[in-house]
């Protein structure tokens, strides 16, 4: 249990073009999604906190215009990265918060989505 | 932002030694929580320990969870090739956000 996915797991795009990353939670529904970036070397970042049917929280420095979240159904959260510059391209991870009957109440997290702008 | 302090950043062992590393925060937290990344992959959750001074394990992996709530240390028994990659601790907040470790590259010597 307590499987997240995303995709596309990678990504090329030109410069000032839209990119769209889903993160699904499999086998459970998740009220509450994070999306991180990480850069080479580094721990993850907090961009922003997703409640189902509610705005996004972003972290400070994090531009909401930007980095659009939409967290439509408990199941499917999406992050679209607007008019992407090569200073964009990182690695970007979601999680959703599991609390399942055996399972830790905690984020689980999706394989992650490398994104490439050219 | 706000991060523990993990150690170390990175350790080169032979295959079949122990492998200690540690966090320590000036914050107290109710859960800690250890994760494992591999290249190119998202954390996966190894050990979640939420009581002061609990000890779990997960196969040859053991965690404990400080007295003071403000530490926590994982043990891998036996390493195998298979462990090599970056662990993380992590201190989850009431709101499920979580506070990172810069993380500890595991590197084993064949």
């Amino acid at each position: 249990g307590a499987v997240v996915s995303q995709h596309p797991s990678r990504v090329i795009c030109k410069s000032g073009t839209s990119v769209k990353i889903e993160c699904r939670s499999l086998d459970f529904q998740a009220t509450t999604m994070f999306w991180y970036r990480q850069f080479p070397k580094q721990s993850l970042m907090l961009m922003a906190t997703s409640n189902e049917g509610s705005k996004a929280t972003y972290e400070q420095g994090v531009e909401k215009d930007k980095f659009l979240i939409n967290h439509a159904s408990l199941t499917l959260s999406t992050l679209t990265v607007t008019s992407a510059h090569p200073e964009d391209s990182s690695f970007y991870i979601c999680s959703a918060r599991a609390a399942l009957a055996g399972s830790t109440d905690t984020q689980y997290f999706g394989p992650g989505t490398r994104l490439t702008v050219l | 932002g706000q991060q523990l302090n993990q150690s170390p950043q990175s350790m080169f062992i032979q295959e079949g030694e122990d492998v200690s590393m540690n966090c320590t925060s000036s914050s107290i937290f109710n859960t800690w929580l250890w994760y494992k990344q591999d290249p190119g992959e998202g954390p996966v959750l190894l050990i979640a320990l939420y009581k002061a001074g609990e000890l779990t394990s997960n196969g040859r992996l053991t965690a404990q969870f400080g007295i003071t709530r403000k530490d926590s240390f994982l043990n891998i028994s036996a390493s195998i090739p298979s462990d090599v990659g970056i662990y993380f601790c992590a201190g989850q907040l009431g709101n499920y956000q979580l506070i990172w470790g810069a993380g500890t590259k595991l590197i084993i010597k064949p």
